[in-house]
Formats: structure tokens, sequence, C-alpha cells
């Protein structure tokens, strides 16, 4: 089983839509939480942490499940911009600041 | 700020040549990655280091590959020799250190080097 594992999709969706990402992490003992965004042919960029309560960023929701050890990106009011891969992270197995990355999720935005 | 700055941004070079890839990390930052992503593969971690010391290189491939970081504002990837199979987008991270032993800190990434081997 992979540590982070993320539907890789695409998920083709028209402007306006609200969509939403899980992603599964098999560490039990994770503490720090992340998702990022990938645009084609560019490097990664946080979007936002991930907090034990739930935190919204604007259009943004993130929600994390402890007990069932998934996580969740909530996008409402779709833009085109908003298409890109959307990559799901945890913190590594041992301490330190390692992260472990899942594969991503492709997001496509439809006019 | 400046962000990570890697360098170069392509590199295209012939199999058996040595490659040497560069990377300036955020300043103050002490924990520095470096990465590799392919489309088979997604983004996997090669080696990182805390203060200027390797802590982790078990994601480094084969002996052809090796990294240093002489200073906190400078580190090296270097494939010797490359190999068709080596062609991938390398990202170099940094980032602060975390809060406890687990970490809780974001990284930042540069924006990479395309290298292909032909």
């Amino acid at each position: 089983r992979k540590e982070v594992e993320q539907d890789p999709g695409p998920f083709n969706v028209p402007e306006g839509a609200t969509v939403a990402f899980n992603c599964t992490y098999s560490n039990s003992a994770s503490q720090s939480f992340f998702w990022y965004r990938q645009d084609c042919r560019k490097e990664p960029k946080l979007l936002m942490s991930v907090y034990s309560s739930g935190n919204e960023d604007g259009r943004f929701t993130a929600q994390l499940n402890r007990a069932s050890q998934y996580i969740s990106l909530l996008i409402r009011d779709s833009k085109l911009s908003d298409s890109a891969t959307y990559l799901c992270v945890v913190n590594g197995i041992g301490a330190g600041n390692m992260l472990t990355f899942g594969g991503g999720t492709r997001l496509m935005v439809k006019p | 700020d400046a962000g990570v700055i890697q360098s170069p941004r392509h590199e295209v070079t012939e199999m058996g040549q040595e490659v040497t890839l560069r990377c300036k990390p955020i300043s103050g930052h002490d924990y520095l990655f470096w990465y590799r992503q392919t489309m088979m593969r997604g983004l996997e971690l090669l080696i990182y280091f805390n203060n200027n010391v390797p802590i982790d290189d078990s994601g480094m491939p084969e002996d052809r590959f090796s990294a240093k970081m002489p200073n906190a504002s400078f580190s090296t990837l270097k494939i010797q020799p490359s190999e068709p199979r080596d062609s991938a987008v390398y990202f170099c991270a940094s980032s602060l250190s975390g809060r406890g032993a687990w970490g809780n800190q974001p990284q930042h990434f540069g924006d990479g080097t395309r290298l292909s081997i032909l």
C-alpha cells in the first residue's frame, strides 16, 4: 500500500462547479498535512495546510479525518485557473521535516 | 524575498556525460531536499539535508548519483555517468525546522531542472 494515495483523475468539471478530492494516508502517527498545487511544467506550490479542525481559504476548504486517515479538499465555484494537479502531502515516517507526496489528482475546469 | 533558486533550468546532454545540478535554498532554511519527478513515478525524494548534513539518502537510485551541501546556501546533485533513464525534472526544495520531532513546516520548491539525456 502506498503511503499517500490519491485518485489520479482527471476530474473534468464545468466552471462554477464544486469539486472534492480525497486522499488516504497509511501512517496513523502523521502530524502534518498539506495540499500542494502543481501547474503543468511548473513546480509544486503550497496551496494550504490542513488543520485538525478543518480550515477554509476563500473557495477552498480542507478537512482532516484522523480516524479514517483521509484528507479532503473542496473547491467551490471552480474557475478555469483552478485547472492543475493537486498533491496531497503528509509528513513522512520518522523524525525531521520529510514529507511524502501523493501522486496527485488532475483537475480540468472547462468553460 | 528570493525563493529557492535552481540552475540550469534545462539541460540536454549525451549519455555518459557528467551532469551537475545546483540549488540555492531560501536563506535561513535549515532543511534542503532533492526530488525527481517523472510521469511514471511521480515525485520521488532522493535525499535531504539538515544543517548541511545528509540525513536520508535512501532515495538515491544508484551510486551514479551523489549530492553535497558544502554550506547553508548551496547544494549540488551530480549524476556520473548519466543515462537516458535519468531524464526527468529535478526539484530542489527547502524548509524551516518543524515544531517537535515530527516537523510540520511546508517545503518551498525551486523551478526545477528539466534534464534530458540522449
